[in-house]
């Protein structure tokens, strides 16, 4: 299958401060990618919807200021966590849609983001 | 999206089949059924999809009934490497993959 890259693996970070996490398709252009939020023990959340060159779609309850989203080309998003806090650590994961009317989705590895 | 219904857990004895079941009454024509899974600490792994015809790949066979309100994953042989949680989802094309609960999947030996 498609290969989705996700870095970094893992992360730690200081409260208040920002963290990006890059979420690269491989070996094919990605018109849209998926950002899901994952706390221990439960199931993923999808936080937001992102097409390349427009502005991302977020989920009711999440804050899109406070979770910059970019997708600039078709084989990179970016997703900042901003003025990080403890609460925010989780694992977080991206996947990416090869074509418009796709049948399968293709996800990274995730990130375990731990604010301290 | 209709909404689908998994066990909590299953077991399974390494070497045997596992059977994974999922109901999804409420599916509509469009909708396909997919299964993906994740073994701890990873991101989700596509395994297989359908919509109305059974499918079968190198991982994996699924099992759509007739009246398409539930389906069945079937791994042929399991083994220790199959423990993960297991997500069945309905969707239709071009709408948002949204997981639910699964089922946690323990292989013994």
């Amino acid at each position: 299958g498609a290969v989705v890259s996700q870095h970094p693996s893992w992360v730690i970070c200081k409260s208040g401060t920002s963290v990006k996490i890059e979420c690269r398709s491989l070996d094919f252009q990605a018109t849209t990618m998926f950002w899901y939020r994952q706390f221990p023990k439960q199931s993923l959340m999808l936080m937001a919807t992102s097409n390349e060159g427009s502005k991302a779609t977020y989920e009711q309850g999440v804050e899109k200021d406070k979770f910059l989203i970019n997708h600039a080309s078709l084989t990179l998003s970016t997703l900042t966590v901003t003025s990080a806090h403890p609460e925010d650590s989780s694992f977080y994961i991206c996947s990416a849609k090869i074509t418009r009317t796709f049948t399968e989705a293709f996800f990274g590895q995730g990130t375990r983001l731990t604010v301290v | 999206d209709a909404k689908t219904t998994q066990p909590t857990s299953m077991d399974c004895a390494e070497g045997r089949a596992a059977n994974l079941p999922c109901n999804h009454s409420t599916i509509s024509g469009n909708e396909y059924v997919y299964w993906y899974r994740q073994i701890h600490s990873q991101g989700p792994q596509y395994i297989i999809h359908g919509l109305k015809n059974n499918e079968t790949n190198e991982m994996a066979s699924l099992i759509i009934t007739e009246d398409r309100k539930s389906s069945t994953l079937i791994l042929p042989h399991a083994t220790l490497r199959d423990t993960a949680v297991y997500y069945c989802i309905v969707r239709a094309v071009n709408n948002d993959m949204r997981f639910g609960a699964g089922t946690r999947l323990t292989v013994k030996p």
